[in-house]
């Protein structure tokens, strides 16, 4: 049973381009959330998805967006890129509804670099 | 979500019980403890959670004052694989998955030989 699987696993972008990263969710996880996790911070909240729609958000600005498509896969979008967006992001899966354990299930992530 | 508080670092002797305290004084009644390591380079790992009474599982054991204002995580026999940062987590559970965790910066466990 593969786990959260995120793609590319490493990248390197310059400021001002766009970067699109991508996750496929755990086996009958419905629910995708995305983490950005600056070096020697915790990770930090950028939104989660479920059923198509952006059902949360956290303090983050609109150059972040994110898709998610009927097989639940997930897509994070940033534009506009800055050296601050430098950093691993995180995808973390789960069960929306009665199933739900309460564990989020995290990918290896995939870490940007912007030059 | 709640605010916690943990040390920054802790040592533990390989073999010997590992306890990471937590305070959480501004937890509500329906938020639950949560905890994650991640292991460099790897992302989180969810070892347990709670809400008010405690908690064992095959990786570690919760122990939640009666007040819930603070936990401590045990593992019973730390390894050098057990070497990774602790977030102590307090927010929202049950039967939804709301996945917002507000991660803090965590406690450095080191296990030494």
């Amino acid at each position: 049973d593969a786990g959260v699987t995120q793609s590319p696993t490493h990248l390197i972008k310059t400021r001002g381009q766009q970067v699109t990263l991508r996750c496929s969710p755990k086996s009958g996880h419905d629910t995708v959330s995305w983490y950005q996790q600056a070096l020697g911070q915790g990770p930090q909240f950028i939104f989660q998805y479920y059923e198509e729609e952006e059902r949360q958000r956290g303090n983050f600005p609109d150059r972040f967006s994110g898709h998610q498509f009927p097989n639940y896969s997930s897509e994070l979008n940033v534009n506009a890129l800055l050296l601050g967006d430098s950093a691993l992001y995180l995808c973390a899966s789960s069960v929306t509804g009665f199933a739900n354990t309460g564990e989020l299930f995290f990918g290896e992530g995939s870490r940007l670099t912007v030059l | 979500d709640a605010k916690t508080t943990q040390p920054t670092s802790m040592d533990c002797a390989e073999g010997r019980a590992a306890n990471l305290p937590c305070n959480h004084s501004t937890i509500s009644g329906n938020e639950y403890v949560y905890w994650y390591r991640q292991i460099h380079s790897q992302g989180p790992q969810y070892i347990i959670h709670g809400l008010k009474n405690n908690e064992t599982n095959e990786m570690a054991s919760l122990i939640i004052t009666e007040d819930r204002k603070s936990s401590t995580l045990i593992l019973p026999h730390a390894t050098l694989r057990d070497t990774a940062v602790y977030y102590c987590i307090v927010s929202l559970g049950g039967g939804t998955s709301y996945g917002k965790l507000t991660f803090g910066q965590g406690t450095i466990l080191t296990v030494h030989p």
